[in-house]
């Protein structure tokens, strides 16, 4: 069974802190990670695609960091705002047809 | 352009009943993926379509669930003798190809069996 821990389960952080969580995955048929960020009454919204080992990706305040051997990735966010509360979610991306393995998700409370 | 929609936005059923929840996928996205969220859960893959065809129904959970995508476009996800265990938010996704690619998703349809 493939299985996807994601953590915290949530996390509040003050206005302009920085933070991190972790997504952990099978370290074995990997394929690749994603990361996404849901909004309440929102579309998920793609963060990144990570393939390689190592790779790092940065979209403005926000980067992730791979590690494919050990199986885990990083999320960080700097100098948190009020619109980056979200859940934010990883999927491990395994099998023949690509389906995505979720985990639960780290709920990010910014307070201000 | 426009996005992945979905609809109904909210569905409230009676326990017995048959629902369809429809999804409208990017205009040229030839794969398209549905997903069941539960509470505090992530989201649990149902079923994956290449064009027209059923690539990979393996997460369907049981035969009251069943999926077409007839024109390789809109998709219609249907529940038949709905149960109260059916509540979750269904999501559909649409990516360009197989493989390594964002999946864009839509808004979801929240099911209420009640």
């Amino acid at each position: 069974i493939l299985n996807v821990e994601q953590s915290p389960q949530s996390l509040h952080v003050q206005e302009g802190d920085s933070t991190n969580f972790t997504c952990s995955f099978p370290s074995s048929n990997f394929y690749a990670l994603h990361w996404y960020r849901w909004e309440t009454a929102k579309s998920p919204e793609a963060l990144f695609v990570m393939t390689l080992n190592g790779d790092e990706k940065k979209k403005g305040r926000i980067s992730a960091t791979l590690n494919t051997k050990e199986g885990y990735s990083y999320l960080y966010i700097k100098g948190s705002q009020p619109e980056d509360s979200a859940t934010y979610l990883c999927a491990f991306g395994a099998g023949s047809n690509y389906q995505l393995i979720w985990g639960a998700g780290t709920k990010l409370i910014i307070k201000p | 352009g426009a996005g992945v929609s979905q609809t109904p936005s909210n569905k409230v059923t009676e326990k017995g009943k048959y629902v369809e929840l429809r999804c409208d996928p990017i205009s040229g996205h030839t794969a398209l993926y549905w997903y069941r969220q539960s509470l505090g859960q992530g989201p649990e893959f149902l079923i994956y379509f290449q064009g027209t065809g059923a690539a990979d129904d393996s997460g369907l959970p049981n035969d009251r669930f069943f999926a077409v995508r007839p024109e390789g476009s809109v998709s219609t996800l249907k529940i038949q003798r709905t149960e109260r265990g059916d509540s979750a938010v269904y999501l559909c996704a649409s990516s360009p190809g197989q493989g390594a690619r964002e999946q864009y998703f839509g808004p979801g349809t929240r099911l209420t069996v009640t």
